[in-house]
């Protein structure tokens, strides 16, 4: 069975950074292309960012490119998101989801159950 | 950016309806188009992939149909579990993006 459990969220202020992980198992990790999704309170779904298997080739929407890293340690079975100069919109629960292809393609297969971050003075 | 387009945003509906729910997209995204379903205080689930191939172990009510810019989700008999927000998303191009959801509740 596919497990996804997301950690690091938080309450943190604008301008701040916070590290989100997300632990992985029921599959093998280091096959599969690996998202970020956020969803901002009572408002609809955003991708954030896909990372391909091997961590190679990263993707980010334009809303954090430059701000947020998404990273991965197949040695671990580990999900990063770097999250940096935070703004009161990136606000929300963010889900980290497993792909079902090597690469950038394909539905989110698979969701965690999301941590929350709040960012808030 | 693909703009995807949901409608309605919302509906009202009895068990047993036949409930369908629209998505479009503002240029073709050939069949690269998903369907998700999602109850409150939950995380989304995927339930038809590539716009009309179920996902396993989602009932057979559900189906999807189209392509290019025109999408459909189709509930055959709606059931109680049933009631819940539903997005469509396409994932032909980056940025990946979603509709707005629609909402079906109980009439």
């Amino acid at each position: 069975e596919v497990q996804l459990l997301e950690s690091g969220g938080g309450l943190v202020q604008p301008g701040g950074s916070l590290r989100l992980s997300c632990t992985a198992s029921g599959f093998t990790f280091s096959s599969y292309a690996m998202s970020w999704v956020r969803q901002a309170p009572e408002k609809g779904l955003e991708w954030v960012s896909t990372i391909s298997s091997g961590g190679g080739s990263t993707y980010y929407a334009d809303s954090v490119k430059g701000r947020f890293t998404i990273s991965r340690d197949n040695s671990k079975n580990t999900l990063y998101l770097q999250m940096n100069s935070l703004r009161a919109e990136d606000t929300a629960i963010y889900n980290c989801v497993k792909r079902p292809y090597s690469t950038l393609s394909g539905p989110f297969e698979y969701w965690g159950q999301g941590t929350l971050v709040t960012v808030s003075s | 950016d693909i703009q995807m387009t949901q409608s309605p945003s919302s509906l009202s509906a009895s068990v047993g309806d036949r409930v369908t729910i629209t998505c479009r997209a503002s240029q073709s995204i050939s069949s690269h188009l998903n369907w998700y379903q999602q109850k409150p205080g939950k995380a989304p689930k995927l339930l038809i992939y590539a716009a009309s191939s179920l996902q396993s172990g989602v009932p057979s009510r559900f189906s999807g149909s189209g392509s290019g810019t025109d999408f459909t989700l189709t509930i055959s008999s709606l059931q109680p579990e049933d009631f819940a927000t539903y997005y469509c998303q396409q994932s032909y191009s980056p940025p990946l993006t979603f509709g707005g959801g629609t909402k079906v509740d109980i009439k």
